[in-house]
C-alpha cells in the first residue's frame, strides 16, 4: 500500500539552529501534503497545506517565516523550523494526498523534534 | 467550521472489558469519518473509516458505524486487551481530500 516516510524521525538541535523535516510519498505523486504539529498529550493542529509548485497555505497563528514549508517535486515537501527555540519542541507529521485513488490521505510516522 | 468532539479520557479498564469511545462531528455535507490510533511514541496509525452514512468501519476487532441522524462514529470493541492501550483520535475529512480534523484524543489504559 502507499507509504508516506518522514525523516528524520527524531532530531535534537540547539537553539538558533534551523532543522528540516522531510515527507515524502513512496509510491504515489501527491500535488497535495499537510503539516500538523501536537503537542505532549493533545490533539494534533494542522499547520499549513502544502502544495506543489504554489505557496504553501498557512493556518491561522502558523508562522509562515518560522515554518516553512516547500513542496518542489509531486513526491517531497519539507517543513524547516527556523532559528529553532525550546517551545518548538514538539511532534510533527505529515499527510499526503494519494489523488489516484479516490484522494486518501496517507499519514507519515511523525518526527519528534527537541530544540535544547 | 468543521469540528469533532470525543469523549475525554483518560479512560481506564481491565482487560477483556467493552470499550466505547463516544464521537461526535460538526460538518457540512458528507465528510469521511476516521479513527486514529497513536501507540506510545509512534505515529498515526488508520485504525478504520467510513466513508458514507450507515458504513461500518472495522478492524482488529474495532468497530465503528457512521450515523448520519446523530452525527456519531462511536468505537467500540467488545474485548481490549493491555496492548490496545494507546491515544485513539476521531477525524473528519471532506470529501475531496481535504485536510484531516482531529478531535482531542481519548487516552486508553488497558490493565492485565
Amino acid at each position: 500500500g502507499a507509504v508516506v516516510s518522514q525523516h528524520p524521525s527524531r532530531v535534537i538541535c540547539k537553539s538558533g539552529t534551523s532543522v528540516k523535516i522531510e515527507c515524502r510519498s513512496l509510491d504515489f505523486q501527491a500535488t497535495t501534503m499537510f503539516w500538523y504539529r501536537q503537542f505532549p498529550k493533545q490533539s494534533l493542529m494542522l499547520m499549513a497545506t502544502s502544495n506543489e509548485g504554489s505557496k504553501a497555505t498557512y493556518e491561522q497563528g502558523v508562522e509562515k517565516d518560522k515554518f516553512l514549508i516547500n513542496h518542489a517535486s509531486l513526491t517531497l515537501s519539507t517543513l524547516t523550523v527556523t532559528s529553532a527555540h525550546p517551545e518548538d519542541s514538539s511532534f510533527y507529521i505529515c499527510s499526503a494526498r494519494d489523488r489516484d485513488s479516490g484522494n486518501t490521505i496517507y499519514f507519515g510516522e511523525g518526527s519528534w523534534l527537541t530544540v535544547v | 467550521g468543521d469540528s469533532v468532539t470525543q469523549m475525554e479520557g483518560p479512560v481506564t479498564l481491565s482487560e477483556e472489558a467493552f470499550l466505547t469511545i463516544n464521537c461526535t462531528y460538526t460538518a457540512t455535507g458528507y465528510p469521511s469519518l476516521f479513527w486514529y490510533v497513536q501507540y506510545p511514541g509512534e505515529g498515526l496509525q488508520l485504525l478504520l473509516k467510513a466513508t458514507k452514512a450507515d458504513d461500518k468501519g472495522s478492524n482488529k476487532g474495532f468497530e465503528a458505524t457512521y450515523r448520519k441522524e446523530t452525527t456519531s462514529f462511536h468505537l467500540e470493541k467488545g474485548s481490549v486487551q493491555v496492548s490496545d492501550s494507546a491515544v485513539y483520535f476521531c477525524a473528519l475529512s471532506r470529501t475531496g481530500g481535504f485536510k484531516t480534523i482531529f478531535g482531542a484524543g481519548t487516552r486508553l489504559f488497558v490493565k492485565a
